[in-house]
Parts: structure tokens; sequence; C-alpha cells
């Protein structure tokens, strides 16, 4: 069974500019979340899709958003990027809600310049 | 608010010798679970154990077991028999019951292993 898979691995933006990062769950999981991972913050928690709602947010500004759509796949798309905003995004399956190890994906490495 | 704290930034073990890597949460809550993920340089964040807040017995799997202690709000993981391919970051995270998937993380231990 494939893993979490993320796309891209590696990109590089300017200052203003906007990103979509896209997550394909593993097959059958339908609870989609992402974290973002910095030196200095270090993991935090972005949002959680579940059958195409969003169902829960983590603190952050309304430059970050995301969707999931029907087959499960998410994305999440950054506007206005920020030096800061650089960072690896990682998005992680399960199959519910609440039931079910969490499996991340290799997550996206944004450079912001 | 939830945190989740690891006092560790870096740990050394030698091969085959027994390593501890500690971490404490403060919380209001009653139900949870507790989680160590191990990250490797390759980056994917893999499970390596998790407990439950109800039960009183500590996790084992295979070499990895924890040290829960509920009331002083500790969450240990001992890697017995440390492997070369343990080096990695370990993560100690929280959640509530029906928080869904969102993690509280700690900040991390970089274990290396010595051969």
């Amino acid at each position: 069974k494939a893993g979490v898979t993320q796309t891209p691995r590696y990109l590089i933006k300017t200052r203003g500019q906007q990103v979509t990062l896209s997550c394909s769950p593993i097959s059958g999981h339908r609870s989609v979340s992402w974290y973002q991972q910095t030196p200095g913050q270090g993991l935090q928690f972005l949002f959680e899709y579940f059958s195409e709602t969003q169902r829960n947010k983590g603190n952050f500004p309304g430059r970050f958003s995301g969707r999931q759509f029907s087959n499960s796949r998410s994305e999440m798309n950054v506007s206005t990027l920020e030096l800061g905003d650089s960072a690896l995004y990682l998005c992680a399956s399960r199959q519910m809600m609440n039931t079910g190890e969490l499996f991340f994906g290799e997550g996206s490495r944004l450079t912001v310049l | 608010a939830q945190t989740v704290t690891q006092s560790q930034p870096e740990m050394s073990v030698q091969e085959a010798e027994t390593v501890t890597l500690s971490c404490t949460y403060d919380t209001s809550e009653s139900d949870y679970y507790l989680f160590w993920y191990k990250q490797p340089p390759s980056r994917q964040m893999i499970l390596v154990i998790r407990q439950e807040a109800y039960k009183q017995q500590n996790a084992t799997e295979n070499r990895f077991s924890v040290n829960f202690q509920k009331a002083a709000k500790s969450f240990s993981l001992k890697i017995s028999d440390s492997q070369l391919g343990d080096a990695a970051m370990y993560f100690c995270a929280y959640r509530t019951n029906n928080a869904g998937n969102m993690l509280t993380f700690g900040g991390g231990t970089r274990l290396m292993v010595k051969p």
C-alpha cells in the first residue's frame, strides 16, 4: 500500500508569491492534517480535514488555507508568502478522525527568498 | 493550553546500551493520548509508541518502552539495546481524546548512536 505522498518535495518562492502544496493520503484514509515544522517554532498543527470539511484549525493567519477533495486528497495554500513561512510542511493521514494510527508523509520543503 | 516539553535537545548513547528520553506535559484534561514519534534524516515521521492516559500499564513495543507517570505528567521513552538505526529526532506528542489529528509536539530530542 502506498504511503502518504506529498508534492512537490522541494520548492523555492519569493516573498509575496503564493504556493499550493498537495497531499495524497493512504488509500482508504479519510482524515488528512497538515503541520508546519521550523527550527524555531518546531512542529505546529495547521489544520485537519475529514470528509471535505475542516474539522480543526491551528493558530495560523488567514493566509494559510486548505481544502480536501472527494477522493480525500488535500491541498494547502499559503498566500502572500513571508520569509518566516520557510518550513517543512508535513501532511498526515488516518482512516477516521479519532481512530487508527496517524501516518506522515515526507514533507514539502518550502524556501521563501 | 496544553504544552509538551522535552528538556534534552541532544542525547548520545553507545550502540547496544540503553537510553532514556524525557518528556513532560501540562494539561487539565483527564482523557488523552501520548506518543513518541521518530523522525530520521529522511524526514518521514514514524510512530514509535503510544500510551492512553486511562491505562496504568506502561506501553511496550519491542526495544521501546515508556515510563508514564500521570500524576507527575511525565512520559519518558526508554530505548534498550540501541542500534545505529535508532539515530533520529524523537518527538513527544500529546492530544486529547476527541482532538482528531491535532497533536501538540515537544521540541524534540536528537539522539546520536555511537558505534
